[in-house]
């Protein structure tokens, strides 16, 4: 069936670039998103790409792509304590109607 | 701004006891979905609506049922808690392939 893996800690220093990954199984997904959760909240909507692009910018946030060997990944630019948080990638299945498919998460420690 | 709202944000209650979790979105979204999240899990699907009166499973639903007599609002029953059944629940919604929103969770302890 239909999985999403990502790795389930990363730690940096505050100042550097974060990078977190990400793959999938679903060759027919039409869209990757990447969801922000932090300590007893929910969780909220950080970007996401359609996937016919390779990349997608947004201020200190870079989404790549890789289709062919279905791999996301999500860099932080300057990461600041603020980013601490469990940060979600999540595939548009093709089974059921309007479910997304969730990675179990991936906890960013960001040290001063 | 876009709002999902869930009517706690923390719960106490006896097993046994049945329990209401309400969800309420103001996007007029069709879809509306239950996931309860675990440490190590992630989130797991437990039902979602894609219209008024209408369900489908999700990936978890044993011990749940879900109740949605408006377009707005959508409702997780809890007929008999049971203490595996403490968790983070996340209330979401969405229409066609926009994105999910989410609310703010209800953390629910089962004594």
């Amino acid at each position: 069936g239909e999985d999403v893996e990502q790795s389930l800690f990363l730690s940096v220093r505050e100042g550097d670039s974060s990078v977190i990954n990400c793959t999938y199984t679903d060759s027919s997904s039409t869209y990757l998103y990447w969801y922000k959760q932090e300590p007893g909240a929910g969780l909220q909507l950080l970007t996401y790409i359609f996937s016919n692009m390779d990349m997608k910018q947004d201020q200190r946030l870079t989404v790549l792509l890789n289709k062919k060997d279905k791999h996301l990944s999500l860099r932080i630019a300057d990461t600041q304590t603020g980013d601490s948080a469990i940060y979600f990638c999540a595939e548009l299945g093709g089974g059921s109607q309007g479910n997304l498919i969730f990675g179990k998460g991936t906890k960013l420690s960001v040290k001063p | 701004d876009v709002k999902v709202t869930q009517s706690s944000r923390y719960l106490v209650k006896r097993t046994g006891e049945k329990v209401f979790l309400e969800c309420v979105q103001d996007m007029d979204h069709e879809n509306m979905f239950w996931y309860r999240q675990d440490p190590g899990l992630g989130l797991r699907l437990i039902y979602f609506s894609y219209d008024v009166k209408m369900k489908e499973k999700g990936d978890i639903p044993e011990g749940y049922s879900v109740s949605r007599e408006k377009k707005e609002r959508f409702s997780l029953i809890l007929e008999s808690a049971s203490t595996n059944q403490t968790s983070m629940y996340l209330c979401a919604s969405d229409v066609g392939s926009d994105p999910l929103f989410f609310g703010p969770g209800t953390r629910l302890t089962v004594t």
